[in-house]
């Protein structure tokens, strides 16, 4: 059985950095692209960030860019998300979620249950 | 970037009957390589996460009922539920992979 298990999320101040982790299980992990996807309260999904199975490409949305980075240790299992500069706007529930191929170019199978990230003072 | 727009924002839907949700790319998502589109539609459910209802624009996803359809190509497309039933009461989401960044559309709250 698919399993991802994201970890990391709090209360965190403006400026300041939180790093996420999402364990998975159940599957190659190598052998497939992961994403990063948020919802703020009261709002839509927003896509974050994605990276290929092997680590070697990666992409982020505009509101992450030189903030956000995306990295995956594959020994491990685990895909990460380091947020630093943080804003209120990055208030959201973050979730992991597998593309259905390597390379990314997926829909999103399978997402973890998410993690709540609060940027606030 | 892809903009993806869903139209309506809302929609009340009477129990047995259609729902169609519609969502629009602003520009095609069409790879001519392949003939696949690369759009996918997922619901949402309250305090859980997202689940893929629909992806190439009209594969439906293992075990997803057989009354949810998806149709379109290029930069129009339809999610249809057949005949509504109480659990599909969620926010609905199409969401491109054609190109970075990856965008969703607004989504569509259906309610009985």
């Amino acid at each position: 059985e698919v399993q991802l298990v994201e970890s990391g999320g709090g209360l965190v101040q403006p400026g300041g950095y939180l790093s996420l982790s999402c364990a998975a299980s159940g599957f190659t992990f190598s052998s497939y692209a992961m994403s990063w996807v948020r919802q703020a309260p009261g709002k839509g999904l927003e896509w974050v960030s994605v990276i290929s199975g092997n680590g070697g490409n990666t992409n982020y949305a505009d509101s992450g860019k030189g903030r956000f980075t995306i990295s995956r240790d594959n020994s491990k299992n685990t895909l990460y998300l380091q947020m630093s500069s943080l804003r209120a706007e990055d208030t959201a529930v973050y979730y992991c979620a597998r593309s259905s191929c390597h390379g990314g170019s997926c829909p999103l199978d399978y997402w973890g249950q998410g993690t709540l990230v609060t940027v606030s003072s | 970037d892809i903009v993806v727009t869903q139209s309506p924002d809302s929609l009340a839907v009477s129990l047995g009957e259609r729902a169609t949700i519609n969502c629009k790319s602003s520009q095609s998502v069409l790879y001519s390589s392949n003939n696949k589109n690369y759009l996918a539609w997922y619901q949402h459910k309250p305090g859980q996460p997202p689940k893929l209802l629909i992806y190439w624009a009209s594969t439906r996803e293992s075990g997803v009922p057989d009354r949810f359809s998806g149709s379109g190509s290029g930069t129009d497309f339809t999610l249809t539920i057949s005949s509504l039933q109480a659990e599909d009461v969620a926010v609905y989401y199409c969401h491109q992979y054609y190109s970075t960044p990856r965008t969703f559309g607004q989504g569509t709250k259906l309610e009985i």
